[in-house]
């Protein structure tokens, strides 16, 4: 059965105090892994898609990277805006996605 | 590109009554649309998918007959709650793809939050 995990399930950050979330996965297959943003009370926003071992996507402050087992969000030098959950998910052989529990991140400044 | 407007954003409904909650895709059309649902401090979970000109597919344990989903058009799909009670408070959120393929992601509206009294 597809699995995706996500820790920690929370991270607490100073601004500019760079950290990295993991998101770790068992699937039958891999046919792409997904990386979204989620503001309270709002859709999850889309940020990457990583298909292949040792691809990596940049966005402003976050860099997302793959591996054969995991995926990893890194945060550089983080602003209170950066606040926000962070998701991942992985499509089924149906295309439906099983998505992680979510990283909580907090920014102070 | 690739929006997704859902309406409302918030309703309020009486025990007993039905909520209709609509999804559009705004700049891309869209045969099949995904339906979510999410409990405060937990993850999405799949309701069901809607598929333009057929039947819905609806997951494991998830009530067809009260959740009613329609995909009249390639731009919108609707998911009525009927008979709303209380524990059918939630986030509901849906979900297209902009390139209908199984392995692109998907794009979310912004979610309706409904809460039955």
């Amino acid at each position: 059965e597809d699995q995706v995990t996500q820790s920690p399930e929370a991270l607490r950050l100073q601004e500019g105090e760079s950290s990295s979330l993991n998101c770790s996965y068992t699937v039958s297959g891999l046919r792409g892994l997904f990386w979204y943003r989620q503001d309270p009370g709002k859709g999850p926003e889309f940020l990457f898609t990583l298909y292949s071992a040792g691809e990596e996507k940049e966005k402003e402050r976050l860099k997302a990277t793959l591996t054969k087992k995991e995926s990893f969000l890194h945060i550089t030098a983080p602003k209170p805006e950066d606040s926000a959950t962070y998701l991942c998910a992985v499509p089924d052989s149906w295309g439906k996605l099983q998505f992680g529990a979510g990283t909580q991140v907090v920014v102070t400044p | 590109g690739a929006v997704v407007s859902q309406h409302p954003s918030w309703v309020i409904c009486k025990s007993g009554t039905s909520v209709k909650i609509e999804c559009r895709s705004l700049d891309f059309q869209a045969t099949t649309m995904f339906w979510y649902r999410q409990f405060p401090k937990q993850s999405l979970m799949l309701m069901a998918t809607s598929n333009e000109g057929s039947k819905a597919t609806y997951e494991q344990g998830v009530e067809k007959d009260k959740f009613l989903i329609n995909h009249a058009s390639l731009t919108l799909s609707t998911l009525t709650v009927t008979s709303a009670h209380p524990e059918d408070s939630s986030f509901y959120i849906c979900s297209a793809r902009q390139i209908p393929s199984r392995n692109s992601p998907l794009h979310f509206g912004n979610g309706t939050r409904l809460t039955v009294t």
